[in-house]
């Protein structure tokens, strides 16, 4: 079965330190991946996505993914964290007609 | 603009009675998805759905659950007989269009439904 895996259940880091969060994958064929944030009592936010091209994807907010074929990975990140990034991250590929399906999320705390 | 737009934000139901969630998309989109978030897990996929027509309804409970997006107004995602277990967070997106991979969803806000 296709999937997306986010192996870590929270992500701690200090603040202005480099962010990652880690999202592999098992998508048949030419993967579309995305990634959206949750804060605490709202809806999904989307950040961005790899479609085709060029392997660095670069969205909001800083955020920026890279598109790794040979190690099936699409992790997140972010030079430097702020306090107001603590949310829920979350990791998704398309299949069928448009349909996102979620990794489980991970849980960013950044320390001031 | 003024997004995807969900109601209630907050609803509590006995068990068995009925919970309406109502979704309007973002303006110009005609597509519009139902996901449900259970505490401690991740988003998962309910039903699909165009104007008057359900595209794909895969994730829905075969049972109690209903979702419809009619001609003139909002989708409504209609569960009959609550359970504890419906309690939960449940989030509409929408999108332009179902055929482009490149289509992005735009989430509302969410409706959480607690079961008494």
């Amino acid at each position: 079965a296709q999937s997306v895996a986010q192996p870590e259940d929270q992500v701690n880091v200090a603040e202005g330190n480099p962010l990652t969060v880690k999202c592999t994958y098992s998508v048949s064929g030419n993967p579309y991946l995305f990634w959206y944030v949750q804060y605490p009592n709202r809806g999904l936010q989307f950040l961005l996505k790899y479609i085709t091209g060029d392997n660095l994807v670069k969205g909001s907010y800083g955020f920026e993914a890279e598109f790794n074929k040979s190690q099936t990975s699409f992790h997140l990140k972010k030079p430097s964290a702020l306090v107001s990034d603590s949310a829920l991250y979350f990791c998704a590929f398309r299949y069928g007609n448009n349909r996102l399906a979620f990794g489980k999320g991970n849980q960013v705390v950044v320390i001031p | 603009n003024a997004g995807v737009m969900q109601n209630p934000r907050h609803l509590v139901r006995r068990r068995g009675q009925e919970a309406r969630l109502r979704c309007s998309p973002m303006k110009g989109h005609s597509h519009v998805y139902w996901y449900r978030q259970l505490p401690e897990e991740g988003l998962k996929f309910m039903v699909y759905l165009q104007k008057e027509n359900i595209i794909d309804e895969s994730g829905m409970p075969k049972e109690r659950f209903s979702a419809e997006f009619p001609k003139e107004g909002p989708s409504i995602l209609r569960i009959q007989q609550v359970v504890r277990g419906d309690s939960a967070a449940y989030f509409c997106a929408s999108s332009p269009g179902g055929g482009s991979g490149a289509n992005v969803l735009t989430f509302g806000a969410g409706s959480r439904l607690t079961v008494l």
